[in-house]
């Protein structure tokens, strides 16, 4: 019944291996997000996707490559990890009937992600 | 771009009693969206409550209730009979009307306690 799922739950790695987040949603959105939120709890978007386009790409290094196999999912690939992207990391969906519409997005439980 | 503020790190406030936490934001446009998110310990991202900012009529949930004033680019959000499952981070968030504007840009957030 989870409306948008992440896994893992909680991912810790080494600095400089890749690892994949996974986001699915099962309430037919064609609108999904990946946000960044930080240590001081502050969120930012970080890519959108419509309908598996790429609509927002908000200045995030080219390490972080996001996937959109269909519009029921949304992973997250990162390449070298460092220490500094540490966080934890939000998938969103939302259905846009009409462009700007405002729906609102619903947040996956997170996926808490440290690097040593 | 636009931005939001939560002036109040922390807030307090007694079980039963009423709580308004502060929101401002900074926009040139007249026609966006404006989110009130809760986030417990347990990270998940609640919908609290939201605002089109068209309408004059404040909204309401239950015991969730905001004060919008357009013109000041205020945006309050009042809780009512507080109980301690409200206990949480509060993110006021705006999200713009027009079709490049689909991420939300989120507040730093309120941490508010509630006191039994």
């Amino acid at each position: 019944d989870t409306a948008v799922s992440q896994t893992p739950k909680y991912l810790v790695t080494q600095m400089g291996n890749d690892k994949s987040i996974k986001c699915e949603q099962n309430l037919g959105h064609d609108t999904m997000y990946w946000y960044k939120q930080d240590s001081k709890k502050f969120l930012k978007i970080m890519f959108s996707y419509n309908n598996k386009e790429l609509i927002i790409n908000e200045t995030v290094p080219n390490r972080f490559s996001p996937k959109s196999p269909d519009k029921a999912h949304l992973n997250l690939h990162i390449n070298s990890l460092e220490l500094g992207d540490s966080a934890v990391y939000f998938c969103a969906s939302s259905q846009a009937r009409t462009w700007g519409a405002g729906e609102t997005q619903y947040f996956g439980p997170g996926t808490r992600l440290l690097v040593l | 771009a636009q931005t939001v503020t939560q002036s109040q790190p922390e807030m307090s406030v007694q079980e039963a009693e009423t709580v308004t936490l502060s929101c401002t934001y900074d926009t040139s446009e007249s026609d966006y969206y404006l989110f009130w998110y809760k986030q417990p310990p347990s990270r998940q991202m609640i919908l609290v409550i939201r605002q089109e900012a068209y309408k004059q009529q404040n909204a309401t949930e239950n015991r969730f209730s905001v004060n919008f004033q357009k013109a000041a680019k205020s945006f309050s959000l009042k809780i009512s009979d507080s109980q301690l499952g409200d206990a949480a981070m509060y993110f006021c968030a705006y999200r713009s009307a027009k079709s490049s504007g689909d991420k939300l840009t989120f507040g730093t957030g309120t941490r508010l306690a509630v006191r039994p």
